[in-house]
């Protein structure tokens, strides 16, 4: 599986939009980008995901570069209950198993 | 809500004592994981089933015994664990069992071994 590499924190302004990088740059061609999030004692979230095309949704909305070697997801306008633990992961579409590194601490301040 | 509930949210036991976590999903999904999240360590998969088939068991200790009557509950019995043991145990469940079916998790219990 491709290993994913995303900064260890973020602090973002609440209302601004948060832009949370990824790179994978040894994605593979069936491989998808999955975005989880997970607040502090709470069972991870599903975000979003995509395996080309941009996708948007009402969380948030993924942008994939041409060649697929990175990733940015956006929450449009953040709020102080996006404060969490975003984890970028790639999946096959045979592969269930989800793991997540460590992620990027987003702090949402007012 | 994600439509998987777990209880209960929070469980101390001792090393001697027998408990269960139990999992419900009211998402009509055929596939549900239990995974292990301890303190600054990644996610573990612990066990999947598809169908109430256990199609996984990432070699978990016999101390840890899953069980899925139906596809809607999934149940983990607990016996003589230990301090290590300890940690937020999260349901999952998705449609299938595939890499593109999003999983939607529960709220995880937080388990106290003493």
């Amino acid at each position: 599986d491709a290993k994913t590499t995303q900064p260890t924190s973020m602090d973002c302004a609440e209302g601004r939009a948060a832009n949370l990088p990824c790179n994978h740059s040894t994605i593979s061609g069936n491989e998808y980008v999955y975005w989880y999030r997970q607040i502090h004692s709470q069972g991870p979230q599903y975000i979003i995901h995509g395996l080309k095309n941009n996708e948007t949704n009402e969380m948030a909305s993924l942008i994939i570069t041409e060649d697929r070697k990175s990733s940015t997801l956006i929450l449009p306008h953040a709020t102080l209950r996006d404060t969490a633990v975003y984890y970028c992961i790639v999946l096959s579409n045979n592969d269930y198993k989800l793991s997540f590194g460590a992620g990027t601490t987003v702090t949402v301040r007012a | 809500e994600t439509g998987v509930t777990q209880t209960p949210r929070h469980l101390v036991m001792g090393m001697t004592n027998k408990k269960s976590l139990k999992c419900e999903q009211h998402l009509g999904h055929n596939a549900m994981y239990w995974y292990k999240q301890s303190a600054k360590k990644p996610l573990e998969l612990m066990f999947v089933y598809n169908f109430k088939e256990q199609t996984e068991n990432n070699s978990v200790p016999s101390r840890f015994s899953p069980e899925c009557p139906n596809s809607s509950h999934l149940f983990l019995h607990l016996h003589t664990l230990q301090p290590e043991d300890s940690a937020l145990y999260l349901c999952a469940s998705s449609q299938d069992v595939g890499g593109v079916e999003t999983q939607y998790f529960g709220p995880g219990t937080r388990l106290l071994v003493l």
